[in-house]
């Protein structure tokens, strides 16, 4: 069974870090794109960036480069998304989600994550 | 980056209903990548149809998709119970993905 698994809710002060992680199980892990997605209470679906899960390279939203991180560990077969100098629009529920593998151009996301809160509150 | 624009931010029917749903891209989509994911209170979403017309797996025959040029269709056939939800269609034909704002299906 193809699964990402992320860590739990995490609560900051306003400019500190939070790091979240998403576990990979059931496929080849370095096959794959990961991706980023948020979610503010009540809002909508906003796309934060991607990592190759092969090679380490990572691509991210304009928005948000700069205070973004996304790395990998193909040991575990876990990725992780740091955001830094947290405000409080940053709440939200943070997913990861891969991106198909059929080998294409390029593909939807297939497979999410249970999804991860972080609140920012002081 | 591609604009996505969903219509109607709200649509109200009755179990049985058809429900027809818009995602308007500011330009055209390569090769026409465009998804759309259904999503329920407290759940990830869930993808439905890829490349603008092809049905995910273990999604039933009630959900179709549609291309126009720049204007892309989701079409519920007939509403069943566990169709009342929040549909997003998202563009992954540039390295920049964007979604659009949403479309809630709500009983009517």
């Amino acid at each position: 069974q193809v699964l990402l698994v992320q860590s739990g809710a995490e609560v900051r002060e306003p400019g500190a870090s939070v790091k979240v992680s998403c576990k990979a199980s059931g496929y080849t892990f370095t096959d794959s794109y990961l991706h980023w997605v948020r979610q503010a209470p009540g809002g909508g679906l906003e796309w934060m960036g991607w990592i190759n899960c092969n090679g380490g390279g990572t691509y991210y939203s304009h928005k948000i480069q700069g205070r973004v991180t996304m790395a990998r560990d193909t040991s575990i077969r876990t990725v992780y998304m740091e955001l830094r100098g947290l405000r409080g629009d940053d709440t939200a529920i943070y997913y990861c989600a891969r991106e198909g593998v059929g080998g294409r151009l390029a593909d939807p996301f297939d497979i999410w994550g249970q999804g991860t809160m972080v609140t920012v509150s002081s | 980056e591609i604009v996505l624009t969903q219509s109607p931010g709200t649509l109200s029917l009755s179990p049985g209903e058809r429900a027809t749903l818009s995602c308007r891209a500011s330009q055209s989509i390569n090769r026409n990548y465009l998804a759309w994911y259904q999503q329920k209170p407290g759940q990830a979403p869930r993808l439905l149809v890829y490349d603008a017309s092809t049905r995910a797996t273990d999604i039933p025959d009630r959900f179709s998709g549609s291309v126009s040029g720049t204007d892309f269709t989701l079409t519920i056939s007939s509403l069943e119970p566990e169709d009342f939800a929040m549909y997003f269609c998202q563009q992954y034909g540039t390295s920049t993905r964007t979604f659009g704002q949403g479309t809630k299906v709500e009983i009517k």
